[in-house]
């Protein structure tokens, strides 16, 4: 079976752009979770969907977005893009509610922001 | 203080050894604690979980979590060259339909032949 997939899987953006990254979960899976990692730590949670509904948000700026379409798959959205998103972008997904804490991770989209 | 502290190494062992990574965190409420496994730019690969209090084994692998020190464990025996990443403890409260994970810095491994 395939796991999570995302793409791109390398951007080079510039300060100001917008930019999507897009994530489909494993064959079954209704939840999507996105994380930005930045080098040197752990990621960092910023969005959580289920059944097309946000069900948590993490600390960060109005610029980043998502959605979650019908056939589960997710798209992130940053906009106003700052040196500081540069960062690996990582998709997550899980069964459902109840089942966060057997999440699985893509291979996460690598954002630069020159 | 952050909720979750993880000594970020490095840590270099030689092949064979049993290896000992570590977790602190602060906050009495979390539930479910993970160690996911991280090669060079790849995405976390989720080694395994724990609820609760206890400790958990799948091969080579051990979890320990002790709630009343909010200390967790990974031991990993016999360790192989293939063990070489960098290893993330993350922890969650599963309140309700929302549980995230919050992560630890990760610690990297080097397991030399």
């Amino acid at each position: 079976d395939a796991g999570v997939t995302q793409s791109p899987t390398h951007l080079i953006k510039t300060r100001g752009q917008q930019v999507t990254l897009r994530c489909s979960p494993i064959s079954g899976h209704k939840s999507v979770s996105w994380y930005q990692q930045v080098l040197g730590q752990g990621p960092q949670f910023i969005f959580q969907y289920y059944e097309k509904e946000e069900r948590g948000r993490g600390n960060f700026p109005d610029r980043f977005s998502a959605r979650q379409f019908p056939n589960y798959s997710s798209e992130l959205n940053v906009n106003a893009l700052l040196l500081g998103d540069s960062a690996l972008y990582l998709c997550a997904s899980s069964l459902g509610p109840g089942s966060q804490y057997e999440q699985y991770f893509g291979p996460g989209t690598r954002l630069t922001v020159t | 203080q952050k909720e979750v502290e993880q000594d970020p190494g490095p840590l270099s062992v030689p092949e064979g050894a049993i290896v000992s990574l570590n977790c602190t965190y602060s906050n009495s409420a979390f539930q479910y604690f993970m160690w996911y496994r991280q090669y060079s730019r790849k995405g976390p690969e989720l080694l395994m979980y724990t609820y609760s209090s206890g400790n958990k084994e799948d091969g080579r692998f051990t979890a320990q979590v002790d709630k009343s020190s909010k200390y967790i464990s990974l031991f990993i025996r016999d360790s192989q060259p293939s063990d070489s990443a960098t290893y993330l403890c993350a922890m969650s409260v599963m309140r309700g339909s929302q549980g995230n994970l919050i992560f630890g810095k990760g610690t990297k491994l080097s397991v030399k032949p």
